[in-house]
């Protein structure tokens, strides 16, 4: 379903910690993006890679971190800097190139920090 | 950069009727606009998408119309279903990479049987 895979779907945080979102895909695709999607808000890009051992920051990139040492694998860190870090969470990929090429989702994953 | 508002922000319509979400942007040198579903804990999936070379474009019954001159875009469903219930997004970009995409807030569909 979709070659594209989050986990986990649900994540609880306790304030001060760091945590990692897990994308996983199957796609062969070189590029891949992380969006946070708040209620009442658009999809914001919070870093993306378009290449392995590449990423660049996005609209929101502080207090997240990122590695892409494989194609298939892009981690999520939100680390204890983020201030509001409860939100969804979003990782897509594509072929990237430059180009806007339809790019595919994961199901997502919803953090909450109690 | 690149702005991009999406009105309504909810929408209800009984099933059969049509209906039409709105998105204008700023940046007129803005050339790509693709349409994203989100049902209800699922993953946003392109349902159309346009470049600004074409001014509409069809799929079944999901079409997209652009206006570059007033800088809008806008998604209409005819025939609605309950299936479609869900969160439409719009967005715009140059077409320069999809992290270039700039998404509105989204518009929550709901379809009445």
């Amino acid at each position: 379903d979709g070659g594209i895979t989050q986990s986990p779907k649900y994540l609880f945080r306790k304030e001060g910690q760091n945590v990692t979102l897990s994308c996983e895909q199957n796609l062969n695709h070189d590029a891949m993006y992380w969006y946070r999607q708040d209620p009442g808000q658009g999809l914001r890009l919070i870093y993306y890679s378009q290449i392995v051992n590449d990423f660049q920051k996005g609209d929101i990139a502080e207090g997240y971190s990122v590695s892409r040492e494989k194609k298939e694998s892009f981690p999520l860190t939100v680390t204890s800097a983020q201030k509001n870090p409860t939100a969804f969470y979003l990782c897509a990929s594509n072929l990237g190139q430059g180009r806007n090429t339809e790019a595919f989702f994961g199901q997502g994953t919803r953090l909450t920090v109690v | 950069g690149e702005n991009v508002e999406q009105h309504p922000s909810t929408l209800s319509v009984q099933e059969g009727d049509s209906a039409v979400i709105k998105c204008t942007y700023s940046d007129s040198a803005s050339n790509y606009f693709p349409w994203y579903k989100q049902e209800l804990g699922k993953r946003p999936q392109l349902i159309i998408d346009i470049r600004s070379n074409v001014g509409e474009k069809k799929d079944q019954r999901i079409a997209v119309t652009l206006n570059k001159t007033a800088k809008h875009f806008s998604l209409h469903i005819t025939e609605t279903q309950p299936e479609d219930s869900a969160v439409y997004f719009c967005a715009a970009s140059r077409d320069t990479g999809f992290q270039k995409l700039v998404f509105g807030t989204g518009t929550r569909l709901l379809v009445s049987p």
